[in-house]
């Protein structure tokens, strides 16, 4: 079981950035799928999650608006597009796995740095 | 401000146990479950208990949860160096209809 991000970089403030999330080893379009980003030296923050066919969808408010979550079962990926970017989004952003209500397998997690 | 409140930090010695507590409200852990994920330094998290007191395989029986309404506690025995990490306990928000974590707590093995 296997979750590679990619897509994270440096953006300037109001830029947007599409990240990626690659499943591998699992049954990806049976799972509901969750972003949860790390600011340097912070704690954990939910992002948002979708259930296993897209269809279900729930932001965090501080992101409500400006980011949008989506999957694409037949690639086995999981997208997070992020418009309006802020300072405060930087962070690093974890894909990760729920299974029975519970995020369980997360992946390693790709940076992204919103500064001019 | 984190929803869930743990300890910032905690700290023992080499075969001692530690417990690190947390505490949320009847949105979140007070009427749900409640979840532990380590972090060793430099990696991404990893589940270490769930549903307040199981551990997933290949994680070793010296890490234990418990719950007492909406107080958890994670205790490890015989502490061991490569426990040096940090430790967030974790659940589902009703109210906030989002998963929520407490602030870490940052566990020195001295």
């Amino acid at each position: 079981v296997q979750l590679v991000e990619s897509g994270g970089e440096l953006v300037q403030p109001g830029g947007s950035l599409r990240l990626s999330c690659v499943a591998s080893g699992f049954t990806f379009s049976s799972y509901w799928m969750h972003w949860v980003r790390q600011a340097p030296g912070k704690g954990l923050v939910w992002v948002s999650r979708l259930n296993s066919d897209g269809r279900i969808i729930t932001y965090a408010e501080s992101v409500k608006g400006r980011f949008t979550i989506s999957r694409d079962n037949a690639k086995n990926t999981l997208y997070l597009q992020m418009d309006s970017l802020r300072a405060e989004d930087t962070a690093v952003y974890y894909c990760v796995r729920s299974v029975e209500g519970y995020l369980d397998v997360w992946g390693r997690g790709t940076t992204v740095t919103v500064s001019s | 401000q984190s929803v869930l409140t743990q300890p910032p930090s905690a700290s023992g010695t080499p075969g001692q146990m530690v417990t690190i507590s947390c505490s949320g409200n009847s949105s979140n852990i007070g009427n749900d479950y409640v979840y532990w994920y380590q972090q060793l330094p430099g990696t991404a998290p990893k589940l270490l208990i769930y549903r307040n007191n199981q551990r997933p395989s290949g994680v070793p029986d010296r890490f234990s949860g418990s719950k007492s309404g909406a107080s958890a506690s994670l205790a490890i025995s015989g502490l061991r160096s490569e426990d040096e990490a940090d430790y967030y306990c974790a659940g589902w928000d009703d109210s906030l209809s989002g998963w929520v974590f407490g602030g870490g707590t940052k566990l020195t093995v001295l």
